[in-house]
């Protein structure tokens, strides 16, 4: 069973829209999440973390996170062709491992 | 940051054969790990390295098919022993900066095609 799971699996938004993908640890002994952006062919790259309740923002990207969920969530506004890519949320272990574990991903397609 | 350098960018084997992906980092790194992903979809951690120590492997993943190396503070290899096109996919090697937020930095990644 995946331990980290993600929706949706593909994500198709207008230019300028807004995407919303959406990950849930099923371990609770995580604390704290990354959401990562692998464009084709190239290496995963950190977008942005979150270990506390709230959300962050920065630039046209907003994560939220609900600790007792265990569920965070990336938000892109005015998106561009640019950010087509999968997303992968990871999470990690507390305790001695503190291993990545990653999400199957969502594909985003920006339509221009 | 950590830039994490691999060799060979790709690679085609036939099955049967061995193949060494190697892992420079430009700076001392405590544990290096090493993901496969096939066809970008999720990273699935097979091994962490940390030097002087044996790796600790992932379940589905083992010391025989899969030996690593880690010589040093900036070294790492990762052999793929009898290769199937089932091992057909990219390795990717990762770390994270000593006393960080523990972000994870990333190779470019070796695509292996095994016929």
């Amino acid at each position: 069973q995946q331990k980290v799971q993600q929706s949706p699996e593909s994500l198709i938004v207008p230019e300028g829209g807004m995407a919303s993908l959406n990950c849930t640890s099923s371990d609770r002994n995580v604390d704290y999440f990354w959401w990562y952006r692998q464009h084709s062919g190239k290496s995963p790259k950190m977008l942005m973390s979150i270990f506390s309740n709230g959300e962050k923002e920065e630039g046209r990207f907003t994560v939220h996170l609900n600790k007792a969920s265990l569920h965070t969530s990336l938000h892109i506004r005015d998106s561009q062709p640019s950010d087509s890519a999968l997303y992968l949320c990871a999470a990690r272990g507390a305790g001695n491992t503190r291993k990545l574990i990653f999400g199957l991903g969502t594909t985003l397609q920006v339509q221009p | 940051s950590v830039l994490l350098y691999q060799k060979p960018n790709r690679d085609i084997c036939q099955s049967g054969t061995s193949l060494k992906i190697q892992c420079v980092a430009d700076s001392q790194v405590v544990s290096m790990f090493w993901y496969q992903q096939f066809q970008e979809q999720s990273l699935m951690l097979m091994a962490t390295a940390n030097e002087g120590s044996e790796a600790t492997y992932e379940s589905g993943f083992t010391k025989d098919k899969f030996p690593i190396s880690r010589p040093n503070l900036t070294f790492s290899t990762l052999t793929v022993n009898n290769a199937r096109p089932g091992d057909s996919s990219i390795y990717f090697c990762s770390s994270r900066k000593q006393f960080s937020n523990e972000r994870l930095f990333f190779g470019h990644g070796t695509k292996l095609s095994v016929l």
